[in-house]
C-alpha cells in the first residue's frame, strides 16, 4: 500500500512563502497527486492536485519533479488562517484516499 | 446547494447501542465514502461507494455496515458500539469524471461510546 511522508509540523511567520515537502514512495502510474487542508473541527478541503511539473491556482501551487517520487505545496504569503493541518494522501480514484498525520504548520504574527 | 451534509452532528452511545449515521450530497456525486478520524491521526477509509447498491470495505470496516439504496445517500451503521469507536466520522464524495481525487467532505459527526 502506497504511503506518503510528510514532516509532522511547522512553522512560519505571516506574509512568509511556506513550502511544505511530501514524500510519495511507491506512488502509482495513474494516480494524481493532491493536497488537502483541515481546520479543527472541520473535514478536509481540497486544495490542489497535479500529474507531473507545476500547477497553481488561486490559493497555492503545487511543484511535482519528473520523477514524481515527492512534491512541494507551496502557499505565498501566508496569513495566520492559514494555520491549518496540510495532507498530502496517497491512493485516490473510486477506492478512496489514505490519509497519513498531515503536517501541521502553525503561522505566527 | 449544501454540499455534503451529515446527521446527527454529535452523539453519545452506550456500549453495545447501536445507531445510523446519514450522510447526503446534492451534487449528483458517483463515488461516496466514509473516513474515521482519531485524536491526532489522519482519516482512515472505512467503506466506501461506487454507485447506487454497491459498496466495498475500507482499510478499517469491522465493526460498520453501510447501504446505499439512494445516489445521493451514504448510511454507516454500529451494530453495537464500542468504546473504540468513539472518533469523529467524516463523510466525503467525489465525481467520477475527475478521476475520484477531488472530494468533498462533510462537517462531522463526533461520536463518543461509553
Amino acid at each position: 500500500l502506497a504511503k506518503t511522508t510528510q514532516p509532522i509540523s511547522m512553522d512560519s511567520y505571516e506574509g512568509q512563502e511556506v513550502n511544505i515537502t511530501c514524500s510519495h514512495n511507491n506512488i502509482a502510474t495513474n494516480d494524481y497527486i493532491t493536497w488537502y487542508q483541515q481546520f479543527p473541527s472541520q473535514g478536509p478541503r481540497f486544495i490542489i492536485q497535479g500529474y507531473k511539473t507545476k500547477v497553481t491556482n488561486e490559493v497555492a501551487s503545487l511543484f511535482i519533479p519528473a520523477d514524481r517520487k515527492s512534491s512541494t505545496l507551496s502557499l505565498p504569503r501566508v496569513s495566520l488562517s492559514d494555520t491549518a493541518v496540510y495532507y498530502c494522501p496517497s491512493g485516490g480514484g473510486a477506492d478512496g484516499l489514505t490519509f497519513g498525520k498531515g503536517t501541521h504548520l502553525i503561522i505566527q504574527p | 446547494n449544501a454540499g455534503v451534509t451529515q446527521t446527527p452532528k454529535f452523539r453519545v452511545l452506550k456500549t453495545g447501542q447501536s445507531m445510523t449515521l446519514l450522510c447526503a450530497q446534492d451534487m449528483n456525486h458517483e463515488y461516496m465514502y466514509w473516513y474515521r478520524q482519531d485524536p491526532g491521526m489522519g482519516l482512515r477509509l472505512i467503506h466506501y461507494s461506487v454507485g447506487e447498491g454497491t459498496t466495498a470495505k475500507g482499510e478499517v470496516p469491522d465493526g460498520y455496515n453501510v447501504s446505499r439504496l439512494k445516489k445521493q445517500n451514504f448510511l454507516l451503521g454500529l451494530e453495537s458500539a464500542a468504546p473504540s469507536q468513539t472518533s469523529v466520522y467524516f463523510c466525503a464524495s467525489t465525481s467520477s469524471g475527475t478521476g475520484g481525487y477531488e472530494q468533498y467532505f462533510g462537517p462531522g459527526t463526533r461520536l463518543t461510546v461509553t
